[in-house]
This record gives C-alpha cells, sequence and structure tokens, in this order.
C-alpha cells in the first residue's frame, strides 16, 4: 500500500465548475499537508499548505484536511482554464524533512 | 529572485551509458534534493543535502546513483551505468533551510533506450 493514495485522473470539467481533488493517507504520523500544482514540463509549485484538521481558504482555492478518517482535499472554486495542470498532494511527518507525495491527478479545465 | 536552474533539459541515451545532471540552487539556500518523477506518477526524493553534507540518500540506488554538491552550492546527480527504468523527469529544489519550502527546478527529462 502506497503511503499517499491519490486518483490519477484524467479529470476532466468545464469553465466554472468545482473542482474536488482528493487524497488519503496511510501513517497518522503525517502532520503537515501541501498541495502542489504542476504544468506541463514545468517543476511543481507549492499551492497550499496546512497544519490541522480543518479548512483552509485562499482566494479560490480551499485545503480541507479531515486527520480522523486521513483525507485530504483539494477544492477550485470558479475554475478558469489557467488551472489545467497536474495537482500533487504532498505529506510530511514534523521532523523528518522529508515529503511524501502522491502520484498527482491531471486536471483539464474546458473553455 | 532567479529560480532552480538545471541541465540539461533533456536526455536521450542507450541502456548502460552513463550520464549527469546538474543543478543550481537559489541563491543562499542551504538544503538541496533531488527527486525522481517518473510518467504518471508524484516525485520520490533520492537524495537530500544540507549545505555539503548528505541529510537522506536512503531511498537512492546506490550501486548506480551518485551524487555530491562540493562547495555547498551546486550539485551534480550521475546514473552509471542507466538502466531502462531510469526514464523519468529529475527534479532539484532548494529550500532556505530544513523544513522550509522547497522550490523546484523545471526538471530533466531522461529518456533510456
Amino acid at each position: 500500500q502506497k503511503e499517499v493514495e491519490q486518483d490519477p485522473g484524467p479529470l476532466s470539467v468545464p469553465e466554472g465548475a468545482i473542482v474536488s481533488l482528493n487524497c488519503t493517507y496511510s501513517n497518522s504520523a503525517f502532520q503537515y499537508f501541501m498541495w502542489y500544482r504542476q504544468y506541463s514540463r514545468k517543476g511543481p509549485e507549492l499551492l497550499m499548505y496546512t497544519y490541522s484538521s480543518g479548512n483552509k481558504e485562499d482566494g479560490r482555492f480551499t485545503a480541507q484536511v479531515d486527520k480522523s478518517s486521513k483525507y485530504i482535499s483539494l477544492f477550485i472554486r470558479d475554475s478558469q482554464p489557467s488551472d489545467s495542470a497536474t495537482y500533487l498532494c504532498a505529506t510530511e511527518i514534523q521532523g523528518a524533512q522529508k515529503l511524501v507525495f502522491g502520484q498527482g491527478t491531471r486536471l483539464t479545465i474546458n473553455p | 529572485e532567479a529560480g532552480v536552474a538545471q541541465s540539461p533539459r533533456y536526455k536521450i541515451i542507450e541502456k548502460r551509458q552513463s550520464v549527469a545532471f546538474w543543478c543550481n540552487p537559489i541563491s543562499g539556500h542551504a538544503t538541496l534534493y533531488w527527486y525522481q518523477q517518473i510518467l504518471g506518477q508524484g516525485p520520490k526524493l533520492l537524495i537530500q543535502f544540507q549545505n555539503n553534507g548528505v541529510v537522506d540518500d536512503s531511498q537512492l540506488p546506490k550501486d548506480r546513483f551518485s551524487a555530491e554538491r562540493l562547495k555547498g552550492v551546486d550539485s551534480t546527480l550521475k546514473i552509471q551505468p542507466a538502466k531502462l527504468e531510469d526514464s523519468a523527469v529529475y527534479l532539484c529544489a532548494s529550500s532556505l533551510d530544513l523544513g522550509n519550502e522547497q522550490f523546484f527546478g523545471p526538471g530533466t527529462r531522461l529518456t533510456v533506450l
């Protein structure tokens, strides 16, 4: 079993739709949770970072963590074609200084 | 502020050949990471440096992969000899210090034939 599981998609939605991306993890020692966005032929860039259970909002993006069920989500409101990318969830054990990534979900927003 | 630089961007080699990748981190960043990203998968950490010392190389296949960070700035990752399964994007990242946000370079796409 992979430490972090993520549905690879691909996921295709119309412009303006609400997008939901999800990951599950198996190790309860994971304490930090991140979402990275990776455009084609580019390196990943940090989109959202959260530590505690609950929601964290940044513009059109909301990251949600449920530690009791080991489930993390990213919601994108009013999706735009420029949001088309691969979204990677990542987790980290406090003090381990080591990111563990999910396999990424490829998202396409159709105009 | 300049980002993480990597070269070459693309490399095609035959199996059993050798290859080297170069990374120049963001100026002042003490921590440098090399990741392997196989098509359709997330990045996997190969090795992590703090200045010129190795912090974690537990997932580096040491029989064929080697990396160094002389003088605590630039780094090179070498594969010798390459196998077909080494075909991947090799990403370099750097952070100001351990535990800080990682900034990724564009990667080197390696194809082993």
